[in-house]
């Protein structure tokens, strides 16, 4: 069954540095979505792509945050300048194109610690 | 502001019996609703999804869906000690928007 996968599952970085999070998609899907999961909190949406652009972002995606499809597979989520707040699971998810259904499915994770 | 409220739990249930969680939203235009099983440190996993008023289900799991009430629920018959994770709640208040999930209720299956 096809999934979306992640890399690495866990990241260690220092302040102040960058951090590129990565994802491949299920492969006929077409909306492409990033949430994060500060621990013992509620899943929080971060960024939605679809058609190579920005279709919606939250308050928490902010100039420090941004996204890419560099290729036709992966989808890319980076943090300029991580901040000990941005220590988190992110989660990649997707959906398929189409006006339903729009279940989105959820790849494994990266654990994102920020020291 | 969208919201998706849920009892934080934790449930416990003895196997064999049901197990009912449940789900308030804050918005009445809403479309389709979802419930996602979460296993201590890993990823929300989809168990069902529901659009339309009344039921829906599949296999152990029943979705249930009132609009007028803006109440969402899920019933787990016959509850196995594998059924105990946290169940998110999540929204998507129109056709492409991103999720809006709950706290999530810790649901605990005791053998």
């Amino acid at each position: 069954e096809p999934e979306v996968t992640q890399t690495p599952s866990h990241q260690v970085t220092q302040m102040g540095q960058e951090v590129i999070l990565r994802c491949v998609p299920i492969s006929n899907h077409l909306y492409f979505y990033w949430y994060r999961q500060i621990l013992g909190q509620k899943v929080e949406f971060l960024v939605s792509f679809y058609n190579n652009e920005i279709s919606e972002k939250s308050e928490i995606f902010d100039d420090q945050f941004s996204v890419e499809r560099p290729d036709g597979s992966n989808f890319t989520l980076k943090i300029r300048s991580t901040k000990l707040e941005d220590s988190a699971m992110y989660f990649c998810a997707s959906r398929s194109e189409g006006g339903g259904p729009y279940e989105q499915f959820f790849g494994p994770g990266t654990r994102l610690t920020v020291l | 502001q969208k919201e998706v409220e849920q009892n934080s739990g934790p449930l416990s249930v003895p196997e064999g019996a049901i197990a009912s969680l449940n789900c308030t939203y804050s918005d009445r235009v809403s479309q389709s609703f979802f419930w996602y099983r979460q296993y201590s440190g890993k990823s929300p996993e989809l168990i069902m999804s529901i659009y339309s008023n009344g039921d829906k289900e599949d296999g152990r799991f029943t979705a249930q869906l009132n609009k007028a009430s803006q109440y969402v629920s899920l019933l787990i018959r016959d509850s196995q000690p594998s059924d105990s994770a946290t169940y998110l709640c999540a929204g998507a208040f129109s056709g492409n928007t991103p999720l809006v999930f709950g706290k999530g209720t810790r649901l605990s299956v005791i053998a």
